[in-house]
């Protein structure tokens, strides 16, 4: 069974700091997503890595993808309040099932 | 272009009771699928629908179940409601084939007492 973790689960730090998350799967797969969540809203979609050594960047946050090593990290640069939310990534099940798998979401709190 | 449209938006339901949840997809999109959120924890999947078929269901009982209409529209309707069915539902649609991942709704914020 496909399982996704996240580390760290809670982050808090201060505002132009850099940290980076991580997202461990346990199966072969090439499709990851990240999400942001904000409290009480829905998810919205942040980047789509569809091959190994992918690389996706907007704004202050750049995502990668290694299948090799079943790993995929959200990169936050210079970090701002705004970016408090809880991120989530998600791995598809099975090669187009579109069963996402989530991992257990990184609450990020972004300290002025 | 509209996104997904979920409704209501929050239910209070007694355990025991049924609830049906309703979703309207993305224009353009032909598989939806419906997740569950606890409290504190990342979305699992329930089932998607495909051309108004069950696609494939996650490890929920069959007191959960759905539909899709020939719009794509869906719903989810869960029976004898449990306290542990508190829940935020998302729905989603996405298009068959395409890989951009799904389009969330902003969710039914279901409450059992």
């Amino acid at each position: 069974e496909l399982k996704v973790e996240q580390n760290p689960l809670f982050l808090s730090m201060q505002e132009g700091k850099n940290y980076t998350i991580y997202c461990n799967y346990s199966t072969t797969s090439d499709r990851l997503y990240w999400y942001r969540q904000d409290p009480g809203k829905s998810l919205e979609s942040l980047f789509v890595l569809l091959s190994n050594g992918a690389v996706k960047q907007e704004g202050r946050l750049m995502a990668s993808l290694d299948t090799k090593a079943r790993l995929s990290t959200l990169h936050i640069t210079a970090a701002v309040h705004d970016l408090s939310a809880t991120y989530f990534c998600a791995v598809e099940g099975s090669r187009g099932t579109y069963k996402y798998i989530f991992g257990t979401g990184t609450r990020l709190k972004v300290l002025a | 272009e509209t996104g997904v449209t979920q409704s209501p938006t929050h239910l209070i339901k007694t355990r025991g009771q049924q609830v049906t949840l309703r979703c309207s997809s993305q224009s353009g999109h032909n598989t939806v699928s419906w997740y569950q959120q606890a409290l504190g924890q990342g979305p699992q999947f329930i089932f998607q629908y495909y051309r108004e078929e069950e696609n494939g269901r996650g490890n929920f009982p069959p007191r959960f179940s759905g539909l899709q209409f020939p719009n794509y529209s869906s719903e989810l309707n869960v029976n004898a409601l449990e306290l542990d069915d508190s829940a935020l539902y998302l729905c989603a649609s996405s298009l068959a084939g395409q890989v951009y991942g799904y389009t969330f709704g902003s969710g039914t914020r279901l409450t059992v007492v």
